[in-house]
């Protein structure tokens, strides 16, 4: 079956630190993945997509590579500033309907001014 | 910029109460879904709609029921309500039509079932 793992449930990181939180797939085919971003108090947003065609994506500083070969889709940031504390998720796009999307559990990112 | 609503942001039943959770989009979106979240699953799918009229089943949809009374409309329904229910409830929609399309939410029902 289809499952996003996001082993970090929280990361606490500092202004101007390095950002990477890890995400690993599981699924047929080849699918499309996204991060999303969570805001308090507001859904979750589209930060950025990949798909098979172009391997990596990349938005407002943050970048994700999806790896077939070890079914990884980890993001990265440079450098993180306040305003980037939010929940994260890594999600699977499948099917026909690609707005069904398969969530992984999420990692709060707590960034210390 | 895309849009979806939905009513009441709140929400505090008994169990055993029926409930009945809106949605509105003005995207003109084809496709438009009810997703739960709760801390530790992320976002999970319970049904969703391709277009008025047609309702699909998703990943948890014991106990839901649900309507697509218009291209814009999405109703998600709880008629016998349980403490298990109490969820935070996230209406959203996309275009379906393209490869990688995005989906955009609304800002959430929070369902308290006691």
């Amino acid at each position: 079956g289809n499952s996003v793992t996001q082993m970090q449930g929280q990361v606490t990181l500092s202004e101007e630190e390095f950002l990477f939180i890890n995400c690993t797939y599981s699924t047929t085919g080849y699918p499309t993945l996204f991060w999303y971003v969570q805001y308090p108090g507001e859904g979750p947003q589209l930060l950025l997509k990949v798909t098979t065609a172009n391997n990596k994506g990349s938005s407002r500083g943050f970048e994700a590579t999806y790896d077939k070969g070890t079914t990884s889709f980890h993001l990265q940031k440079a450098s993180v500033q306040e305003s980037d504390s939010a929940v994260y998720y890594c999600v699977l796009g499948r099917g026909s309907a690609l707005g069904r999307l398969h969530f992984g559990a999420g990692t709060q990112l707590i960034v210390i001014p | 910029e895309a849009a979806v609503t939905q009513s009441p942001r709140n929400k505090v039943t008994v169990t055993g109460g029926n409930v009945t959770l809106s949605c509105r989009q003005t995207n003109s979106h084809n496709y438009m879904y009810w997703y739960r979240q709760d801390t530790g699953h992320g976002l999970r799918l319970i049904h969703y709609s391709y277009g008025a009229g047609n309702l699909q089943i998703g990943d948890v949809p014991d106990g839901y029921k649900a309507t697509r009374t218009t291209q814009e409309d999405f109703f998600l329904l709880l008629e016998l309500a349980s403490p298990s229910q109490t969820s935070l409830y996230f209406c959203a929609s996309s275009d379906g039509q393209r490869a990688n399309t995005e989906v955009f939410f609304g800002k959430g029902t929070r369902l308290t079932v006691v």
